[in-house]
């Protein structure tokens, strides 16, 4: 069964304090993994897709990696604007690409 | 020019009784579907449909049934509720045909059942 697990569940940092948030997975055959940012009452909001292991991708203080294992979200100076639920999900080869699964995701608070 | 939207917002209602809950698209995707997020923040699939057509159904009680009038629009309805329905219900979407597979979400509706 295809299982996320995301570590810390829930990181406290100050501003400007650089940190890595992991999602380790195991999925028989990875299509693709997800990486969703979810502000309280709100719908989770698309951040990036990687595909294959060694890719990497960018968003302003935001870079995902993605190993065969695991996939890092690493979060460089971050603003207390950056305070949010990080999702991340994977998508297998053999279940079809309709079907997402979430890990229960990290809890990130930066305080000014 | 909303992405997702999805009605109501908040829905509180007593065991027992049938609602529904109403989701639409104006992204022009072709695959919609259900989610559910529980009190610990698991966000686990439901339903999903493409062109109309039902394409996951995740071990859901048949007490939910999904209904698609159009690729636009997926709607929930649920019968005779349950306490343990009590739950934040996603709409999402997403577009097979681009070869890309993220999903958009929707806002969400907040499920209380007394």
């Amino acid at each position: 069964e295809d299982q996320v697990t995301q570590s810390p569940e829930a990181l406290r940092l100050q501003e400007g304090e650089s940190s890595s948030l992991n999602c380790s997975y195991t999925v028989s055959g990875l299509r693709g993994l997800f990486w969703y940012r979810q502000d309280p009452g709100k719908g989770p909001e698309f951040l990036f897709t990687l595909y294959s292991a060694g890719e990497e991708k960018e968003k302003e203080r935001l870079k995902a990696t993605l190993t065969k294992k695991e996939s890092f979200l690493h979060i460089t100076a971050p603003k207390p604007e950056d305070s949010a639920t990080y999702l991340c999900a994977v998508q297998a080869m053999n279940t079809g690409f309709q079907k997402l699964v979430f890990g229960t995701g990290t809890r990130l608070l930066v305080s000014p | 020019d909303t992405a997702v939207s999805q009605t109501p917002k908040y829905l509180v209602t007593q065991m027992g009784n049938d609602k529904s809950i109403k989701c639409e698209q104006n992204l022009g995707h072709d695959t919609m579907y259900w989610y559910k997020q529980d009190s610990k923040k698991f966000l686990k699939i439901m339903f999903s449909y493409n062109n109309k057509e039902l394409i996951i159904n995740e071990t859901v009680p048949n007490r939910f049934s999904p209904k698609s009038p159009d690729k636009a629009h997926l709607n929930l309805h649920i019968n005779s509720l349950e306490l343990g329905d009590s739950a934040v219900y996603f709409c999402a979407s997403s577009q097979e045909s681009r070869g890309t597979y993220e999903q958009y979400f929707g806002p969400g509706t907040r499920l209380t059942v007394t």
